[in-house]
């Protein structure tokens, strides 16, 4: 079955990056897009962007352009997602998501919390 | 940005009730392709959400025929039907003809 397995929790310091990983399972990685989409209790979700697994072509949402950035490493069929000076607001859960009309399947998403 | 609109925030319903929950958009969704990118998901609480509705009216693999979705343009609504425990939780439209993609506010659905 199809499934979406993210690293975990992270806590980081502000000004510091992370990266989450998203390996996919079940079907053939590059024959679907992988979104990130972040969840926070006061914006709600919020799409992030999308990576062509195929290409590694990407599109951003204008707001996470230069906070995020989308790789994916099809030898391990593994999505990437890192996230650079890090900041409070930037505390969240964090889900990648496979894309075909809809968001089919989701990750369990990955807590980012950023605190000195 | 597409901003979508979900009306009420909260409701409260009967074990066997019915519900509806209307989601609208500040711009027509349908696509140059002709095809209306309308999802809708549900998001039990400390789950990821789930698809349940995608393209306005089409039901998900494994999606009970209790969820029925409709609309078009930018007025879109969620119907489910005979409410079981298991329906609570935070329902989200969210929509993918223009990007970037968005997501309305969420409607919490609970036992009165």
């Amino acid at each position: 079955q199809v499934q979406l397995q993210q690293s975990g929790a992270e806590l980081a310091k502000p000004g510091s990056s992370v990266k989450i990983s998203c390996k996919a399972s079940g079907y053939t990685f590059t024959s679907y897009y992988i979104s990130w989409i972040k969840q926070t209790t006061g914006q709600g979700l919020e799409y992030i962007g999308y990576i062509n697994t195929g290409s590694g072509g990407t599109n951003y949402n204008e707001k996470f352009k230069g906070k995020a950035t989308l790789t994916v490493d099809k030898s391990s069929s593994t999505a990437f997602m890192q996230l650079s000076s890090l900041t409070p607001d930037d505390s969240a859960v964090y889900y990648c998501a496979r894309y075909n009309s809809g968001y089919a399947y989701w990750g369990q998403g990955t807590l980012v919390t950023v605190s000195s | 940005d597409v901003v979508m609109t979900q009306t009420p925030v909260s409701l409260s319903v009967s074990l066997g009730g019915q519900v509806s929950i209307s989601c609208r958009s500040s711009q027509s969704l349908v696509h140059n392709n002709g095809n209306t990118y309308l999802s809708w998901y549900l998001q039990k609480p400390g789950q990821s959400p789930q698809l349940l509705i995608y393209k306005v009216s089409n039901r998900f693999s494994g999606i009970s025929d209790r969820f029925s979705g409709s609309g078009s343009g930018t007025d879109f609504t969620l119907k489910i039907s005979r409410v079981e425990p298991d329906d609570l939780g935070v329902y989200y439209c969210g929509q993918g003809t223009q990007y970037p993609w968005t997501f309305g506010g969420g409607t919490k659905l609970e036992l009165k």
